[in-house]
């Protein structure tokens, strides 16, 4: 079964500044897509960016980018510029190929200092 | 992505009744949703597929007979906590996949009193 890592439980970063947030995961499968979501207060779950693994170039969705590294089953989240409304509690998730449920790792809070 | 919408947002029961939570995908018609719980703090969990005209797969440790899911069309999957208890008091959250990725509904707090 695949498993996703987040080591960090909670993260802070001062407004403006630059952080990055690790995943790793584990599987045996060669097709599968990565997933960043946000999770605010208010819950809802947020798509942040995606990242296919057949795709060697990173992800980038405005200041949100990825790195992935497909040989050490790395996905790490960078946030540049940081704002006050990143703060929330992001997680890291792993698909298979086709209609699968998504795994998800235990997330780690992000909190912005102004 | 689709849009879906989780009705209701928040919910108080008394111990024993029965609550229906329901899903639906807007724009897209979709044949396999997720239903998840999320205790305070922690990840989400999975736990059931709901397929629509056929029975949910449920995951391990998770009671069929509790947790009723009915996917009834392509628009719509519900969550029924039958004879709810204090325990069962969460944040449950259903989520639809469509091409580009997986949407989720914006949750249902529910409450056991």
């Amino acid at each position: 079964a695949q498993t996703v890592t987040q080591s960090q439980p909670e993260m802070s970063v001062q407004e403006a500044e630059t952080v990055t947030l690790s995943c790793t995961y584990d599987t045996s499968e060669s097709d599968y897509y990565l997933f960043w979501y946000k999770q605010p207060p208010s819950r809802q779950m947020i798509l942040v960016i995606r990242q296919e693994a057949y795709k060697q170039q990173n992800a980038t969705e405005n200041r949100f980018s990825v790195n992935f590294q497909k040989a050490a089953k790395s996905f790490s989240l960078k946030i540049s510029d940081s704002q006050l409304g990143d703060a929330a509690m992001y997680f890291c998730a792993y698909r298979s190929a086709g209609n699968t449920p998504l795994v998800f790792g235990k997330g780690t809070r992000l909190s912005v200092i102004a | 992505g689709a849009v879906v919408s989780q009705h209701p947002s928040w919910v108080i029961c008394k111990s024993g009744t029965s609550v229906k939570i329901e899903c639906r995908s807007l724009d897209f018609q979709a044949t396999t949703m997720f239903w998840y719980r999320q205790f305070p703090k922690q990840s989400l969990m999975l736990m059931a597929t709901s397929n629509e005209g056929s029975k949910a797969t449920y995951e391990q440790g998770v009671e069929k007979d509790k947790f009723l899911i009915n996917h009834a069309s392509l628009t719509l999957s519900t969550l029924t906590v039958t004879s709810a208890h204090p325990e069962d008091s969460s944040f449950y959250i259903c989520s639809v996949g469509d091409p580009y990725g997986y949407t989720f509904g914006s949750g249902t707090r529910l409450t056991v009193v």
